[in-house]
C-alpha cells in the first residue's frame, strides 16, 4: 500500500514568489492535513481538509491556502514568499472513519522549502 | 486554545538508561497520540491512547494516559541508539489534533 506521496521534495524560491506543493494520501484516506515544522517552531498546524472541505484552520495569514481535490489529493499554496516561510511541509492523512482526530495520521516525507 | 507542552524538550541519555517525557494538555482529550521523528525524516506514528488510565506497551516502549486525560507520558527502558529521535505528543480535542512541541532524545554510546 502506497504511502503519503508529497511532491517536489525540495523547492528554492525567491521572496515574493508563489509555490504550490502537492501532497495524494494513502488510498482510502479522505482527511489531509498540513503542517509546518521549523527547527525553533515544532509542528504548526496549518489546515486539515475533509471531502473536499476545510475542516480546520491553523493561525497563519490569509497568504497560506489549499485546496483539496474529489480523489483527495491535497494542494498548498503560498504567496508572496518570506524568508520565515522557509520550512519543511508535511501532510499527513487519515482514514478519520466517523470520528474527527480519532486515527494516527500517516505523514509524507514532506517538501523542504527554502527562501531566498 | 488548545496547547500542549512536552518536558523536557531535550533529553540526553547514556545507553542503557531509562528516562520518560511528558506530555501535558491545557484542555481534557478525547486521545493522545504518540509519534516518532527520525533525524531527517518524519513523524510516524506509534501509538494512540484513549481510556482514562489507559497503559500500552510497545517493547521497552510504554505509554500512559492520566486519569483526567489531560496528560500522558512515554518511558522507554533500556535506551538503544535506535531511539535517537524527536518524540511528539499529540492531543485530540473536538476535531482538533494539537502537537506538542516534541522531546529531542539524543543517545551517548
Amino acid at each position: 500500500k502506497a504511502g503519503v506521496t508529497q511532491t517536489p521534495r525540495y523547492l528554492i524560491k525567491t521572496r515574493g514568489q508563489q509555490v504550490t506543493l502537492s501532497c495524494s494520501p494513502i488510498s482510502g484516506h479522505r482527511s489531509v492535513s498540513w503542517y509546518q515544522q521549523t527547527p525553533g517552531q515544532g509542528l504548526q498546524f496549518l489546515f486539515e481538509y475533509f471531502s473536499e472541505t476545510q475542516r480546520n484552520k491553523g493561525n497563519f495569514p490569509g497568504r497560506f491556502s489549499g485546496r483539496q481535490f474529489s480523489n483527495s489529493r491535497s494542494e498548498m499554496n503560498v504567496s508572496t514568499l518570506e524568508l520565515g516561510d522557509s520550512a519543511l511541509y508535511l501532510c499527513a492523512s487519515s482514514t478519520d472513519r466517523g470520528g474527527l482526530a480519532n486515527y494516527g495520521y500517516t505523514f509524507g516525507s514532506g517538501t523542504r522549502l527554502t527562501v531566498v | 486554545g488548545q496547547q500542549v507542552m512536552q518536558i523536557p524538550q531535550y533529553q540526553h541519555v547514556q545507553e542503557g538508561e531509562d528516562f520518560t517525557t511528558y506530555c501535558n494538555s491545557s484542555t481534557t482529550l478525547s486521545n493522545i497520540q504518540w509519534y516518532k521523528q527520525r533525524p531527517g525524516g518524519h513523524p510516524v506514528f506509534l501509538i494512540q491512547l484513549v481510556k482514562s488510565g489507559e497503559v500500552k506497551k510497545q517493547k521497552r516502549l510504554t505509554f500512559q494516559f492520566g486519569e483526567a486525560k489531560k496528560n500522558s507520558s512515554l518511558h522507554i527502558t533500556a535506551t538503544q541508539t535506535t531511539d535517537v529521535g524527536t518524540y511528539f505528543c499529540a492531543g485530540a480535542a473536538g476535531n482538533k489534533l494539537t502537537f506538542g512541541g516534541g522531546t529531542r532524545v539524543l543517545v551517548k554510546p
